[in-house]
Parts: C-alpha cells; structure tokens; sequence
C-alpha cells in the first residue's frame, strides 16, 4: 500500500496566484481530512469528507479556500487568489469513518506564497 | 482558545530514559485521546490512544496515564531511544465527532545515544 499520496511536494507561487493541492487517499478509506500545519497555530482540520461528501468545512479560513472530492480516490484543494499568510505545510489524510478514526496522514505539501 | 495545552515545547532525554510529555485539555466532551508521532518531512503518525473509560493504555514502551477529573493526560516513553526523536502531538476530540481532532501545539523530543 503506498499510503496517502499528495502532489506536489512543494509549491512556490506568487501571490494573487491559484494554487491546487492534490491528494489520493489510501484505497478502501472513506474519510478524507485536510488539515494546515505551522508554527503559530500548529496543526488544524480544515475539512473533512465522509464518503465524497464535505460533511464539516469549519475549518476553512475564508472563502478563498475551496475543496472538493469528486470521487473516492482523488481530492482537491484550492486556494485562489493565494497569499503570503496562507504559506504552511498542506496535509492530506484519509481514514476509516468508525468510533476513534485514526487518520493516515500524507507526507505533505509545503506551500509558499511570496 | 487553545483547547489542548502541550508541555513541554521541547525535551531532551538521554538513551535508556524515560521522556513524559503532558497534555491538558478543557472540553468535558472530549473523549478520545491519541497521540501522534511525527518525522521531519513526513506527516504525522498515530502512536497510540486512549478513551476515558481506562485510566491507562500500554503499547510496547509507550504509556499513555489519564486523569479524567484532571482533564489531563501524558505520554511516558520508556528505554528512550535515539530513533524515538520526533515531535510528538498529543489529540483530543468530542464524543459524536471523533474526526474532529484538536491538536496540541507539539513537543520536540530529542533523545541523545
């Protein structure tokens, strides 16, 4: 299984630009989590997926942010226009959607506006 | 509002000892509690975790001791090992949602040979 897969790893773009974060989730999960990593605010849930469908996107900044899971083994995320605050580590997990889920997390995408 | 509060920020263990690491948390709903191990480039890893119904959970030389009336729990890695050095989140998340993870801000365990 090569677990949960994100592209790219790391992304520079300027500010104003779009950017996609891509994910596939590990095959047989039904849960899919997208979660922000930095320094200041550590790890936070941005949205979470329960069989394709966004089921608490709380999480998300504002409305520059926008993910979306067409189907079981592919999901977005898109941030657009990007700015220099939105700059963090981007990780995509999946799980199984049961009592206690664990997550399985991705490896990542590190993200830089300028 | 910071829900779970992590201590310390970071740690420095020598090999063959004991690392602790504490966690306090404030919402009553809360009712799972995993910790998350997490490598340099890599993303973060569940460890092991516990509900509040046992007041303790052994998996090899990890530990984890709950305090329910405390809203308190920690993380106790025994025979500390240089390959244990990573950061180390402690998690928490209510009864209904356990998908809702909130995270502590970190620890650095260090553990020199």
């Amino acid at each position: 299984d090569a677990g949960v897969i994100q592209s790219p790893r790391h992304e520079v773009t300027e500010m104003g630009q779009e950017v996609t974060l891509r994910c596939k989730p590990i095959s047989g999960h039904n849960s899919l989590f997208w979660y922000r990593q930095t320094m200041m605010r550590g790890l936070e849930l941005l949205i979470y997926f329960n069989n394709n469908v966004p089921i608490d996107d709380s999480g998300m900044p504002e409305d520059r942010f926008s993910a979306k899971m067409p189907n079981a083994s592919f999901s977005t995320l898109k941030i657009q226009p990007s700015e220099p605050r939105d700059s963090a580590v981007y990780f995509c997990a999946s799980g199984i959607h049961r009592r206690g889920t664990e997550a399985f997390f991705g490896q990542g995408t590190r993200l830089t506006v300028v | 509002q910071q829900q779970v509060k992590q201590s310390p920020q970071s740690l420095i263990v020598q090999k063959g000892g004991i690392s602790i690491i504490n966690c306090a948390y404030e919402n009553t709903a809360f009712d799972y509690f995993p910790w998350y191990q997490q490598f340099p480039g890599k993303g973060p890893a569940l460890l092991i975790a516990i509900r509040p119904d046992v007041s303790e959970k052994k998996e090899g030389r990890f530990t984890i001791s709950f305090n329910k009336s405390a809203k308190q729990f920690s993380l106790h890695i025994m025979d500390s090992q240089p390959g244990d050095s990573a950061t180390y989140f402690c998690a928490a998340s209510p009864s209904g949602s356990n998908y809702k993870l909130t995270f502590g801000k970190g620890t650095l365990l260090t553990v020199n040979p």
